[in-house]
């Protein structure tokens, strides 16, 4: 069965960087695009980016453009996501986001566990 | 950006009633040549992740029980439960994937009455 599984909670200071994982299996990794979304608590979801099936193109949320890097290891089937300069409004739930396999655009069928990010001095 | 607006920001229904949600974009996100809907439907439970309901605006995800429909085009589209569970408790969520940023609607939750 199709399984996204992240890293665990992080606890950073503002300033530091995070990244989160996201291991996939049940499918073929590089036939998917993976998108990566986050939620403050009494938020709505918000878009953060994308890493393409077949050659991992990436596209990134404006807000977020130059501080938001995705890349993936094809041989281990793991995406990442790593957001620097961090500020106390990044604080949210991280997730990744499985997307479609025909293009780019497409909804979100299965999703990772989610993953705590604190910053906080 | 497209902006996503729900109505009503909550509901209270009692268990066998009619579940309406609303989901208004400020831009259509209907692609013309394929006559698709970019527009998804996702219910979200405390301490999991969003679940996929529906896409294309009323195609039902596998698996999803068939209580749940969308329907609607453009920019107005509707979820409907036919007859609420009390597994149904969640906060609903709408979203567009017809142009980067994907963007959501504020969510509506769902009570029992």
């Amino acid at each position: 069965q199709v399984q996204l599984v992240q890293s665990g909670a992080e606890v950073k200071k503002p300033g530091a960087s995070v990244k989160v994982s996201c291991k996939a299996s049940g499918y073929t990794f590089t036939t998917y695009t993976i998108h990566w979304l986050r939620q403050a608590p009494g938020h709505r979801p918000e878009w953060l980016g994308w890493s393409t099936a077949d050659n991992g193109n990436t596209k990134y949320s404006q807000e977020l453009q130059g501080r938001v890097t995705i890349t993936r290891d094809t041989s281990a089937s793991t995406a990442y996501m790593e957001l620097s300069s961090l500020r106390s409004d990044d604080m949210a739930v991280y997730y990744c986001a499985r997307g479609s396999r025909e293009s780019a655009y497409g909804s979100l069928d299965f999703w990772g566990q989610g993953t705590l990010v604190t910053v906080s001095s | 950006d497209i902006v996503m607006t729900q109505s009503p920001d909550s509901l209270a229904m009692s268990l066998g009633e009619r579940a309406t949600f609303n989901c208004k974009s400020s831009q259509s996100v209907l692609y013309s040549p394929s006559n698709k809907n970019y527009l998804a439907w996702y219910q979200h439970k405390p301490g999991q992740p969003p679940k996929l309901l529906i896409y294309w605006a009323s195609t039902r995800e596998s698996g999803v029980p068939d209580r749940f429909s969308g329907s609607g085009s453009g920019t107005d589209f509707t979820l409907t439960i036919s007859s609420l569970q009390a597994e149904d408790v969640a906060v609903y969520y709408c979203q567009q994937y017809y142009t980067t940023p994907y963007t959501f609607g504020q969510g509506t939750r769902l009570e029992i009455k």
